[in-house]
């Protein structure tokens, strides 16, 4: 079974600086993906950014980027340069690569805050 | 566009008062699934479909029923609802893989 754990509490950043979102995973498959997703007040989930398991850079999107630490199982979340519509929960989110059902387990989300 | 389009994206109804949420997607995704969010759990799988006729349950599949009788729609049913079920539902979809999810805009219910 896979786990996501995001335990920050809810976390606020000023504008135009850097934040980092934490989350570790947990799990036995030997190729997994890792997502982070954005859901804003409105309520719909919004796509960030994907890792592969097997990926040897981190990704980035634009003023996102994935740190990923494969040793340590955490895929943390950076964005450079908030923006106040950067305000939304964030879910961390992993899936694996085997078996039929395409699964995406989340973590519990945390959320961020914008201050001008 | 592409898109996963649920129906409705708010309902309050009684205890016991069959429902059902729609769910059409315009992607030829074969892979169909539901989840439910609720405050600190994240979001959690309901039931999934990898194509028409085969649908199989999630995490969390009691009180729910599914059906894919089409490769587009994927309605989820509610035959009895009670207040646990009070949450936010999100239809999503993919091509095989599971990568390039798309998922619906969520409907709020409310049980009462």
């Amino acid at each position: 079974a896979q786990k996501i754990t995001q335990t920050q509490p809810g976390m606020f950043v000023q504008e135009k600086e850097a934040v980092t979102l934490d989350c570790t995973y947990d799990t036995s498959d030997p190729s997994y993906g890792l997502f982070w997703y954005k859901q804003p007040s409105s309520g719909e989930m919004i796509f960030l950014i994907y890792q592969g398991s097997y990926d040897q850079q981190n990704a980035t999107e634009g003023r996102y980027s994935l740190n990923f630490q494969k040793a340590r199982k955490s895929a943390n979340l950076v964005i450079s340069a908030s923006q106040l519509g950067d305000s939304a929960m964030y879910f961390c989110a992993t899936k694996s690569d085997t078996g039929a059902n395409s699964k995406l387990t989340f973590g519990k989300g945390i959320t961020l805050s914008v201050r001008p | 566009e592409a898109q996963v389009t649920q129906n409705p994206r708010y309902l309050i109804t009684v205890t016991g008062k069959k429902l059902t949420v729609t769910c059409s997607q315009n992607m030829n995704h074969e892979y169909m699934s539901w989840y439910r969010q609720d405050p600190g759990l994240g979001l959690r799988q309901i039931y999934y479909s990898m194509n028409v006729e085969v649908t199989d349950k999630g995490d969390v599949p009691e009180g729910y029923k599914v059906s894919r009788k089409e490769k587009r729609n994927f309605p989820l049913i509610l035959e009895s609802p009670s207040p646990n079920q009070t949450s936010l539902y999100f239809c999503a979809s993919s091509p095989p893989g599971g990568y390039g999810y798309t998922f619906g805009s969520g409907t709020r219910l409310t049980v009462v």
